[in-house]
């Protein structure tokens, strides 16, 4: 039973570099998205998704691009990092509606 | 506008003492309230979830929560803190748009 699976734990980038942060989940979940952690700043949605082909954009989206082409997967894309997102990501996905979130165990990103 | 307001951003015990960590909310529709635990290097796991169902909601590891609509209030309990109990606890409150509202989280930490 993996759940929310994230790749990878941890990743270095350089200021300008573009990467993907990968998710995917096994649970038929509809409802997927993208949060940032920072230290006194809580969690703060990036991204979301509402099923296959859509997506909207959460507090945070500035610097962030998503897809959403199959209901598993759910990635998220830094065009031209920068040190502001050093970060750690979480992406969590749920049943439509008000279910719990299930959480992936997060990317460490840091951009120097 | 929702808000969540979690007193006490750092709260220490000793093993073996009551857990109280604060949550208060603002909602301007019937709210569905979540607590989560974060361990150290992982994501957010459900500890528990107001449904109105109850308002003494019973959640994972011994830990409770009691809803006052009147008090505007989901405090979280345990009656005895266990030095695994050690982590950031985050409550979540959500309502007709769906999209779930974090306060900051507060750090438990247990003395032996």
């Amino acid at each position: 039973n993996a759940g929310v699976t994230q790749t990878p734990k941890f990743q270095v980038l350089k200021t300008g570099q573009s990467m993907t942060l990968q998710c995917a989940q096994d649970m038929n979940h509809e409802y997927m998205s993208w949060y940032r952690q920072d230290p006194g700043m809580g969690l703060r949605l990036i991204h979301y998704s509402v099923g296959a082909g859509i997506t909207d954009q959460g507090e945070v989206p500035n610097g962030y691009n998503v897809s959403r082409s199959t209901t598993e997967d759910f990635p998220l894309r830094l065009l031209s990092a920068a040190p502001s997102q050093t970060s750690v990501y979480f992406c969590a996905s749920r049943v439509e509606g008000d279910s719990p979130l299930h959480f992936g165990n997060g990317t460490r990103l840091t951009v120097t | 506008a929702q808000s969540v307001t979690q007193l006490g951003s750092h709260v220490s015990v000793s093993e073996g003492a009551l857990v109280l960590l604060r949550c208060n909310y603002s909602s301007s529709v019937p709210p569905y309230l979540f607590w989560y635990v974060q361990y150290p290097n992982q994501g957010l796991q459900l500890l528990l979830k107001y449904t109105s169902a109850a308002t003494l909601v019973k959640g994972i590891n011994g830990f409770e929560a009691e809803f006052k609509k009147s008090e505007t209030s989901f405090h979280l309990t345990k009656p005895s803190a266990h030095m695994s109990d050690a982590a950031e606890y985050f409550c979540a409150v959500g309502g007709n748009n769906r999209k779930l509202i974090w306060g900051l989280g507060t750090s438990l930490a247990v003395n032996p």
